[in-house]
C-alpha cells in the first residue's frame, strides 16, 4: 500500500500560470482533503470532499478549485497562480466510517513556489 | 467556534530528558483527539489518537498522551527524548459537526540538544 501519493513534489510557477496538483489514495477512503501549510500558521483546510461526487470549501478556498475525479483521486487546481499561493500543499484522506473515521492520513506534500 | 491551542511554539530539551507538549481544546462533547508529527520536509504522521475508554493512550515511537476532560487537555509525553524526535508536533480535534474534519493546532517545534 502506497497510502496517499501526491505529484509533483516540487513546482515553480510564474505569476498567472496555472497548474493542477494531483492526489491519490489506495486505502478505499471516502473523504479527501487539501491543506496548505505556511510558517507559523499550521495547517489550513482549502477544500475537502466528504465522499465521491461532493466537494466543500474549507477555511481558505479563494484562488483554488478542486475535482474529485473518482473515489481514489482528488485534484487541486490553481487557475492563475499568485505569489501568496507559495506554500506547501498536503493532501489527506480518511475513511469517514465509525469511530476513528476521521483519522486522516497524509501525503508527502508538494512544495510550490510562485514567482 | 472549536479551537485547539498549543501554547508552546518552540521547546528545547536535552537528549535523554523527559518531554511534555501541551494541547488544549474547546469541544462540547467527548472529543476525538489526535497527535501528529512532522519531520523536516515530510508529511504528517499519526502518533496516537483518543476516541474513548482509557484516558492514557499509547502511540508509536514511545509517545503517550493523557486525556483530561476537566482540563480540556490532551498533553503528549515521552519519558526519554532521542535526537530523532526533533520535529514539529500537531494536536488536532475532530470537528463537532458531521463533516469529519479535523481542527489543528498551530504546532510545537521540538529541538533536541545533544
Amino acid at each position: 500500500n502506497a497510502g496517499v501519493t501526491q505529484t509533483p513534489k516540487f513546482q515553480v510557477l510564474k505569476t498567472g500560470q496555472s497548474m493542477t496538483l494531483q492526489c491519490a489514495q489506495d486505502m478505499n477512503h471516502n473523504s479527501m482533503y487539501w491543506y496548505r501549510q505556511d510558517p507559523g500558521m499550521g495547517l489550513r483546510l482549502i477544500y475537502y470532499s466528504a465522499s465521491e461526487g461532493t466537494t466543500d470549501k474549507g477555511e481558505v478556498p479563494n484562488g483554488y478549485n478542486v475535482s474529485r475525479l473518482n473515489k481514489r483521486e482528488f485534484s487541486l487546481r490553481l487557475e492563475s497562480a499568485a505569489p501568496s499561493q507559495t506554500s506547501v500543499y498536503f493532501c489527506a484522506s480518511s475513511s469517514r466510517t465509525g469511530p476513528g473515521g476521521n483519522t486522516q492520513y497524509f501525503g508527502p506534500g508538494t512544495r510550490l513556489t510562485v514567482l | 467556534a472549536q479551537s485547539v491551542t498549543q501554547p508552546d511554539i518552540h521547546i528545547t530539551v536535552s537528549e535523554g530528558a523527559s518531554l511534555e507538549l501541551r494541547c488544549n481544546y474547546s469541544y462540547g462533547a467527548t472529543p476525538y483527539l489526535f497527535w501528529y508529527v512532522q519531520s523536516p520536509g515530510q508529511g504528517l504522521q499519526l502518533l496516537l489518537k483518543y476516541f474513548s475508554g482509557d484516558t492514557l493512550v499509547q502511540g508509536i515511537k514511545g509517545f503517550e498522551a493523557e486525556f483530561k476532560r476537566s482540563q480540556s487537555s490532551f498533553n503528549l509525553r515521552k519519558p526519554s527524548v532521542h535526537w530523532s524526535d526533533a520535529a514539529e508536533y500537531f494536536c488536532a480535534v475532530g470537528a463537532e459537526d458531521s463533516s469529519y474534519k479535523l481542527i489543528f493546532g498551530s504546532g510545537t517545534r521540538l529541538l533536541v540538544r545533544p
